[in-house]
């Protein structure tokens, strides 16, 4: 399941397929980026972080890429499972406080 | 569990009405910060506190809005003659402060219906 490069507002994903999430951010200036996912009737979760002097960062199953020339941020989820189903959404911090979500991807995992 | 914690988690009232929440941060947070989301949006920055200072409201909507943390503990969200508009998720979450790129940590929220 991937939308390389695009912001898809909706993904379908094989059980146990890679994922990869696209987001867009706005401002050139924000030095600290941050995935959430977000699951019905709850608030956003933390997934990862990364700050602008990376491009890359690991955790468990999930990978995130900054590519600070085209503005872009990627999730990647290794071995989708039916529990990653969820909204996912990046945010920047352009300044030292105020979180500024992007549009949310409701990626869903087919058994 | 030692996450935000918000009371309530839904909140029905009349149009008119004065509605209050409230927002337990994570104990050793000093930074908490208020947010709205309506359905299929991100969240949207509201305000925020450092310890019992606000140090942000630009953002809140209205001046029937107003946001307090009077210990630098907990804090309260209140909306004065609530309005339709008003329908949201008024999500709260904290951060440890004064350390460069720490994470925003969100509670579930309280869903306020106005009728």
């Amino acid at each position: 399941g991937e939308s390389v490069g695009l912001h898809l507002p909706t993904l379908s994903v094989q059980e146990g397929d890679n994922s990869i999430i696209n987001c867009a951010y706005s401002n050139s200036a924000s030095d600290y980026f941050i995935w959430y996912k977000q699951e019905s009737g709850k608030g956003p979760q933390f997934i990862i972080d990364i700050r602008s002097n990376m491009d890359k960062r690991q955790g468990q199953r999930v990978t995130v890429l900054l590519n600070k020339t085209v503005k872009h941020l990627s999730l990647q989820i290794a071995a989708t499972q039916p529990g990653d189903s969820a909204v996912y959404f990046c945010a920047e911090i352009p300044n030292d406080y105020k979180l500024s979500f992007g549009a949310g991807t409701t990626v869903t995992v087919r058994a | 569990d030692t996450g935000v914690s918000q009371d309530p988690r839904h909140k029905i009232t009349k149009r008119g009405q004065n509605v209050t929440f409230r927002c337990d941060p994570i104990s050793e947070h000093n930074r908490l910060y208020w947010y709205r989301q309506t359905l299929g949006q991100g969240p949207e920055f509201l305000t925020y506190f450092q310890n019992e200072a606000q140090l942000e409201k630009s953002r809140l909507l209205s001046n029937r809005f107003s946001a307090e943390r009077p210990k630098g503990s907990f804090s309260t969200l209140e909306i004065q003659r609530t309005e339709q508009g008003d329908s949201a998720m008024y999500l709260c979450a904290s951060s440890l402060g004064g350390q460069i790129n720490q994470p925003q940590h969100f509670g579930d929220g309280t869903r306020l219906s106005i009728l």
